[in-house]
């Protein structure tokens, strides 16, 4: 069955640091998203990404953060300068043309900012 | 703004039925949903509902919506420990763009 695949796991990172995580959606999604999940918290969305720009952002993508397809299968996020409260785990996740909505998620980057 | 809330813990026997319930703010979501996340694992999509529907049934799991009050419940019938998980709720909102609304999960624990 196919799926999302995050890379990597787990990144510990410095403050001030840029971090990149990687995502590579599935195949045949045109819409990929990024959500995060600090320790304790809700799930919260960050990006949405169609036709090779951001459909969607919310208020904490500012601008610190990046998205990019850089190729047919890779989809990253970018923090040029990291803080300690973007330790989080990072969820990538993909669909098609909304329909019901469905959200194809990958198993998450933890990233730790020391 | 858009706010769903659940309880953060359950905790019932093997064999048991399970209800985990849900509140949500926006009226105009197409459609909800429940994901099941464990432990080291993503969020999989456990099953959704329509909003103009008020009950979908998939196998042991139940789905009740109730819009006038914004309330969402997953009853899981027969719950055996490998349903011990975190159990998010989320909603569309009216847009139906992707963007999920999620709530703080509800860990359900299942003892033997």
């Amino acid at each position: 069955e196919p799926e999302v695949t995050q890379t990597p796991s787990h990144q510990v990172t410095q403050m001030g640091q840029e971090v990149i995580l990687r995502c590579v959606p599935i195949s045949n999604h045109l819409y990929f998203y990024w959500y995060r999940q600090i320790l304790g918290q809700k799930v919260e969305f960050l990006v949405s990404f169609y036709n090779n720009e951001i459909s969607e952002k919310s208020e904490i993508f500012d601008d610190q953060f990046s998205v990019e397809r850089p190729d047919g299968s890779n989809f990253t996020l970018k923090i040029r300068s990291t803080k300690l409260e973007d330790s989080a785990m990072y969820f990538c996740a993909s669909n098609n043309p909304p329909g019901t909505g469905e959200l194809f998620f990958g198993e998450g980057s933890r990233l730790t900012v020391l | 703004g858009e706010d769903v809330e659940q309880s953060l813990f359950l905790s019932v026997r093997e064999g048991d039925s399970s209800v985990i319930n849900c509140t949500y703010t926006d009226s105009s979501s197409t459609y909800l949903y429940w994901y099941k996340q464990e432990p080291g694992a993503g969020l999989q999509l456990l099953t959704y509902i329509f909003s103009n529907m008020d009950m979908k049934q998939d196998q042991r799991l139940t789905v009740l919506l109730n819009k006038k009050d914004k309330h969402l419940s997953l009853r899981i019938a027969d719950t055996q420990t490998g349903d011990s998980a975190i159990y998010f709720c989320a909603e569309s909102g009216s847009s139906n763009t992707g963007k999920l609304i999620f709530g703080q999960g509800t860990t359900l624990q299942v003892k033997p």
